[in-house]
């Protein structure tokens, strides 16, 4: 357990809005990662970090963007939804020598 | 490209029989694996992980094997308790890496 926190935990959004998820972490982890989860896809890889101002994209970065500018907080934002980003996304943390990820309760995202 | 696959989206098992999910990967360059359990709206909690220098883990009534000339690998939960009744996830890494790919999931539901 990785003191994980998102926010919000759920939201409802119209097409077209921004919207940004934030995740907080309270053990210093120095990686941090946005994964969404959707039917018959599992668990993707959007965006991750590895150090403050520090980012790389994942498998599905496109449409989304990221920001970390304190080792706790790791943001992503949508900077204009479609309904396709209706998922459930999900925060991951990991220290610099571990090799397993801890994740956060999720966030529901709904883009009507 | 899905490099880590769950190819049975669902399984029943009886309680207090074996429960056997399996997991497949294409990229040859992945070392290290980890099992990971997702109640529904919770995150994914880890759960086991093994190193590609051992074909065997085992923690309490959960064992996973790896068989790395087929690229595949499996976990077994005996005896199954319906407390175990989730979705489980595989996930792949390259050791000296940090980004983590995971399988679709296996929904497993234990009988009672």
């Amino acid at each position: 357990d990785a003191g994980i926190t998102q926010s919000p935990r759920h939201k409802v959004t119209e097409t077209g809005t921004p919207v940004t998820l934030r995740c907080h972490q309270t053990e210093n982890h120095r990686y941090m990662y946005w994964y969404r989860q959707d039917p018959g896809h599992g668990l993707r890889l959007i965006h991750y970090s590895y150090g403050v101002k520090d980012t790389d994209k994942g498998e599905v970065s496109d449409g989304y963007s990221v920001s970390r500018s304190k080792t706790e907080d790791f943001l992503l934002t949508l900077e204009s939804a479609t309904s396709s980003q209706t998922s459930v996304y999900f925060c991951a943390t990991k220290d610099s020598s571990g090799n397993t990820i801890y994740f956060g309760e999720g966030s529901w995202l709904t883009v009507v | 490209d899905q490099q880590v696959k769950q190819n049975s989206p669902s399984l029943s098992v009886q309680e207090g029989r074996i429960s056997i999910l399996n997991c497949d990967y294409t990229n040859s360059m992945f070392d290290y694996f980890l099992w990971y359990k997702k109640y529904p709206a919770e995150g994914p909690t880890f759960l086991i992980s093994i190193s590609s220098i051992k074909d065997k883990n085992e923690d309490g009534r959960f064992t996973v094997f790896l068989n790395k000339s087929a690229k595949h690998l499996s976990l077994h939960i005996v005896p199954s308790q319906p407390g175990d009744s989730a979705v489980y996830f595989c996930a792949a890494k390259v050791n000296t890496g940090n980004q983590f790919y995971f399988g679709t999931g296996t929904s497993l539901t234990v009988i009672p």
